[in-house]
């Protein structure tokens, strides 16, 4: 079955600090893969989407994040975190229809960062 | 102008009532879609609709009901609510109803039902 865990629920970094947060997913072909963020009180927003070629791929908000086909991960990267990156970090993977549609989002369950002063 | 928005942002209603949740987006998207969040932030998707035709329902309880009046719009109403739909309801909308390297999907901001 499809499924995306992300093993860290919370995560405190200082501000200035690197960043990376985690990301497996269970997938049988080549997976759809995005970091969605939401800060509080907000919508989801996409920081980054991977589906073919360069397996490092550049996001918003200075975030980067690496597909690795052979650990199944994608691990979202940040080299010097600002307190305004404080918020709920959410990876998913793009699930397929029979026809080979991908019309859905399968979601981890979320990883909450806090930036120290 | 907000890209998808939901109204209301926050709801608390009684057991047994019935309410509804709009969903409007301004972006000329065809597809729209209804995800919960409960309360261990789990996302997952209930519904989508494409230019108003139903795409997926996702075992969803039938006392939950989507309505499409037109692709802008993509409404949520609940029958007869339990302590257990206390949730997050998010919207969102894409171009097409398949994610492509060249669309996403667009959320609203959310709406925090709370039943009591």
């Amino acid at each position: 079955a499809q499924s995306v865990t992300q093993p860290d629920i919370h995560i405190t970094v200082s501000e200035g600090a690197s960043l990376e947060l985690r990301c497996n997913y269970s997938y049988g072909a080549t997976p759809y893969l995005f970091w969605y963020v939401q800060s509080p009180g907000q919508g989801l927003q996409l920081l980054l989407k991977y589906f073919s070629g360069d397996t490092l791929v550049q996001g918003i908000k200075g975030f980067e994040a690496e597909f690795k086909r052979s650990q199944s991960s994608f691990n979202l990267r940040k080299p010097s975190v600002h307190w305004s990156d404080a918020a709920e970090y959410f990876c998913a993977v793009g699930a397929r229809d029979y026809g080979g549609a991908t019309n859905k989002l399968i979601f981890g369950t979320g990883t909450l960062l806090a930036v120290q002063p | 102008d907000t890209a998808v928005s939901q109204t209301p942002k926050y709801l608390v209603t009684q057991m047994g009532n019935d309410k509804s949740i709009k969903c409007e987006q301004n972006l000329g998207h065809d597809t729209m879609y209804w995800y919960k969040q409960d309360s261990k932030k789990f996302l997952k998707i209930m519904f989508s609709y494409n230019n108003k035709e139903l795409i997926i329902n996702e075992t969803v309880p039938n006392r939950f009901s989507p309505k499409s009046p037109d692709k802008a719009h993509l409404n949520l109403h609940i029958n007869s609510l339990e302590l257990g739909d206390s949730a997050v309801y998010f919207c969102a909308s894409s171009p097409r109803t398949t994610l492509t390297a060249n669309t996403e999907a667009f959320f609203g901001q959310g709406t925090r039902l709370t039943v009591v």
